[in-house]
Parts: structure tokens; C-alpha cells; sequence
């Protein structure tokens, strides 16, 4: 199974709204991902988590909070968000084994963010 | 640093001729190498990877690429595409962090 899952597909809010992007992969893998992408563009990365912990953040604006609660599970919490911010949000999971940078990332289907 | 360039932004093919899309890198460090594909309104899906070995390497659906040292080159190769090739492309090299940077994207529309 190389499945990963995002909720939801597609997603509404105003500038003021909360909402949360979930990811969720039964693969065992201890690296998982959110990416951006905007339309026609290729994917930005966002956040790496390894082990449970934030490994990297791409000078991200506060208003994307992420979050991860267990191995399997990777949230986004979103916050005051911008119209620029519209886009597609991917998640990506990768086994982290030491010296494991040839490891293949699986993405999800992406949740398609739209901000009033 | 490592980059990808991706020769081609659009490459429209009629079906069942031979198609290839083109992948341009540069790197400081081990080269892994892989190509993504996206159909519309979905994620990304391996196509294919190179990690060592064989310079020839064969991915799912019939793609194929070829990994060169001396042009730094992946090219994406396939010897006749179907119409449900249609999607954007994309060519990425790994980072010791993991992080992968890709290429800006090739979209293959083929034509009946």
C-alpha cells in the first residue's frame, strides 16, 4: 500500500476563518511533507517533519501552522489566510532511513484551497 | 545547490508517435533523480527513478530514461504514447535534506 490521504478535496474559507488541512499514510513512513503548488508551477515545499519533529520550515508565514500528532498523521492548520494563498496542498510521506535521500516520496491527491 | 531544468514547457505529440521530454540538472553532491507526472486535478505519481546502476531505467507505463553523466542529462522517454499520457511532467533531483527540487514542469498534451 502506497497510499496517502488528504481531507478535504477541496476546501472554501473567508480571510478570517480556521480550518485544517489533514494527511494521513499507514505506510510506516517517519518523514512526511506539505507542499504548495500554484497553478501551472511545480510543487514548493512548505514543512518537513522527521520523526515526529519540524526538521524544516521554508520561511512559511505563521498564518500555516503545522502539526504532527503521530507518525501516521500530518495536519495544517490555516489561519487568516490570504487570497494569494489559494492553491493546491500536497502532502508526502518518505521511509527517513539515515543517509536515505534517494528514498521516493509518495504525495496524496492534494486538497484545492480557495481563500475570499 | 542542485537545480533542474526542464527544457520544454509544452510538447504536444499526436498518438502513438514517440515522445521525449527533456531534464537538464546540476549538482554538488550524489545525484539521485526522479520524474514525476501529475494528471489533472491530482497529486504527483513516480514515474521513475535513478539512483545508481544501470543508466537505462524503465518506470511504469511504458516511460523509460536515460541518465547521463557527462550532459547531465535525464531525459523522459516513451516510444509511443496513448492519449491518456496527457499530464505535466515533472523532473526532480533529491538533497542529502530530502528536500526535492523540481524542475518548472513540462506539460505533454497528446493529440488524436
Amino acid at each position: 500500500d502506497t497510499e496517502v490521504t488528504q481531507t478535504p478535496k477541496h476546501l472554501v474559507m473567508g480571510m478570517t476563518n480556521k480550518k485544517s488541512l489533514k494527511c494521513e499514510q499507514h505506510m510506516g513512513h517517519r518523514a512526511m511533507y506539505w507542499y504548495k503548488q500554484k497553478a501551472k508551477k511545480p510543487p514548493e515545499l512548505m514543512f518537513v517533519y522527521s520523526y515526529e519533529k519540524l526538521s524544516i520550515n521554508e520561511s512559511v508565514p505563521s498564518r500555516f501552522s503545522p502539526e504532527c500528532p503521530n507518525s501516521s498523521l500530518l495536519n495544517l492548520h490555516l489561519h487568516a489566510l490570504q487570497p494569494e494563498d489559494s492553491a493546491l496542498y500536497l502532502c508526502a510521506s518518505s521511509q527517513d532511513r539515515p543517509g536515505g535521500f534517494q528514498e521516493t516520496q509518495y504525495f496524496g491527491p492534494g486538497t484545492r484551497l480557495l481563500v475570499l | 545547490a542542485q537545480s533542474v531544468t526542464q527544457l520544454d514547457s509544452q510538447v504536444p505529440v499526436f498518438e502513438e508517435a514517440p515522445v521525449e521530454l527533456r531534464c537538464n540538472y546540476s549538482s554538488s553532491v550524489s545525484v539521485y533523480l526522479f520524474w514525476y507526472v501529475q494528471y489533472p486535478n491530482q497529486g504527483l505519481q513516480l514515474l521513475l527513478k535513478y539512483l545508481s546502476g544501470s543508466t537505462l531505467v524503465k518506470g511504469i507505463n511504458g516511460f523509460e530514461a536515460e541518465f547521463n553523466k557527462s550532459q547531465t542529462s535525464f531525459h523522459l522517454r516513451k516510444p509511443s504514447v496513448h492519449i491518456s499520457d496527457t499530464a505535466e511532467y515533472f523532473c526532480a533531483v533529491s538533497s542529502p535534506a530530502r528536500q526535492l527540487t523540481f524542475g518548472s514542469g513540462t506539460q505533454l498534451t497528446v493529440l488524436p
